[in-house]
């Protein structure tokens, strides 16, 4: 299966607010509401951020959230932080072959 | 507390088969809607779905390793296992396990992740 559309990078000063895309298809992110976002720091394994497209698990600060248009999902972090430099990964589940779970490529976020 | 704890070898050679194996706890893997997958990461390279069992022991692969790949659980061990056929150095990696509940289709606990390097 074909892995998700994500920018390879984005950057933002602290304060601001920024967007990472991810797109796929109507076998994918357009088709079922089960996109979730993973926040990975280098050498550390990826932590859930978002889940079924816009839910926040216990202890996600709310400046992160997530949204889906069509075949889109969007994570939003407002307020940036220093700590929030990491790679973000979206991920959703497919109806494909494999039913099961596709990956998006990751963006990198450089907190100015 | 939910933990996952990946163990196996940190270096196979070319053709061997990789065998890692998932020690689980915190919950139970014959729940209904408890899962286990296998993620792996090349260094510097993005993330990559490899196999889930679920509380039912249905198995799903990806496409492109499906023939390669064979996902596993004891139940009483609170263990699943991952076995990797033909490895070739493309599949230098760290490989994780990680906790997904079907009724949201997400990763929420994921182990520690463990680095493979495939060489001769």
């Amino acid at each position: 299966q074909s892995a998700l559309t994500q920018p390879a990078s984005v950057s933002g000063s602290p304060g601001q607010s920024i967007t990472i895309s991810c797109t796929g298809t109507s076998s994918d992110v357009g088709g079922y509401n089960y996109v979730s976002w993973y926040q990975q720091h280098p050498g550390k394994a990826p932590k859930l951020m978002i889940y079924d497209v816009s839910n926040r698990p216990s202890g996600v600060s709310n400046r992160f959230s997530g949204s889906k248009s069509g075949n889109t999902a969007s994570l939003t972090i407002s307020g940036l932080q220093a700590e929030d430099e990491a790679d973000y990964y979206c991920s959703s589940y497919t109806s494909s072959s494999t039913l099961s779970v596709v990956f998006g490529g990751g963006t990198k976020l450089t907190v100015l | 507390q939910v933990t996952l704890r990946e163990s196996g070898p940190a270096l196979v050679k070319p053709t061997q088969t990789l065998t890692l194996t998932c020690t689980f706890s915190g919950f139970s893997l014959s729940t209904s809607g408890m899962c286990v997958s296998w993620i792996r990461q090349p260094p510097g390279k993005a993330l990559e779905w490899l196999a889930l069992i679920d509380w039912d022991d249905d198995k799903y692969y990806s496409t492109s390793l499906k023939t390669r790949l064979t996902i596993s659980k004891d139940t009483s061990k609170n263990q699943v296992v991952l076995t990797m056929t033909n490895m070739d150095p493309v599949d230098t990696a760290t490989y994780y396990c990680a906790r997904m509940d079907r009724r949201h289709d997400a990763f929420d606990i994921w182990g520690q992740g463990t680095m493979v390097t495939v060489s001769s």
